[in-house]
């Protein structure tokens, strides 16, 4: 099962940031946050992930509280092809190496 | 730089007829080999995953198997096909626990 829970469903105005929250309450010390988003009848692509400090690429920013029971992650400026399907996951530490579990995820719907 | 491939991207098969699906990686040696399914409007399920030549685990009790006959390629597999097999099947791999797992573009399996 995964063990993040995650709205089913946000929208954002183009251009305005996108902030996708992610509860993992139950998240231990070694595990890694992980982000990743679908679109439509795609694979699933990277976007960034994270242990305890915050994280900023070029796709977006990570933030993870300080009890590390919820991040969220930040679109700074969306845009009509950021409309996806965004994951949150923590890394299973009872199944393989490196094994990610995927959870339902939000549907972000970024509109004009 | 590291590339996925994974073939076909749709395939129509018929009720107890046999399926492969081959997923290949180029530009990394010895990665973690990962297929996942999802059905339609659903998340990604975790089927089988492979740390080296020959190392197949499964995850899900199902009526598919896999092989890894060389260190960059990953099969999928079934004998005979039952129209619950139908979905997404999406091929990913990484380097080691908690590093990123990058996926190919899928294949879309419709039995009918």
């Amino acid at each position: 099962d995964a063990k993040t829970t995650q709205p089913p469903s946000m929208d954002c105005a183009e251009g305005r940031a996108a902030n996708l929250p992610c509860n993992h309450s139950t998240i231990s010390g070694n595990e890694y946050v992980y982000w990743y988003r679908q679109i439509h009848s795609q694979g699933p692509q990277y976007i960034i992930h994270g242990l305890k400090n915050n994280e900023t690429n070029e796709m977006a920013s990570l933030i993870i509280t300080e009890d590390r029971k919820s991040s969220t992650l930040i679109l700074p400026h969306a845009t009509l092809r950021d409309t996806a399907v965004y994951y949150c996951i923590v890394r299973d530490p009872g199944g393989s190496q490196g094994n990610l579990i995927f959870g339902k995820g939000t549907k972000l719907s970024v509109k004009p | 730089s590291q590339t996925i491939h994974q073939w076909p991207a749709t395939l129509v098969q018929p009720v107890g007829s046999p399926l492969s699906l081959e997923c290949t990686v180029e530009g990394t040696s010895n990665p973690n080999l990962y297929w996942y399914r999802q059905a339609a409007g659903r998340g990604l399920q975790l089927l089988f995953y492979s740390v080296g030549i020959g190392q197949i685990s499964s995850e899900v009790p199902q009526n598919l198997s896999a092989s890894r006959p060389q260190d960059r390629q990953f099969i999928l597999s079934s004998k005979k096909l039952l129209l619950s097999d139908s979905g997404f099947y999406l091929c990913a791999w990484n380097r080691a626990r908690n590093t990123e797992a990058f996926f190919g573009q899928g294949t879309r399996l419709t039995v009918v």
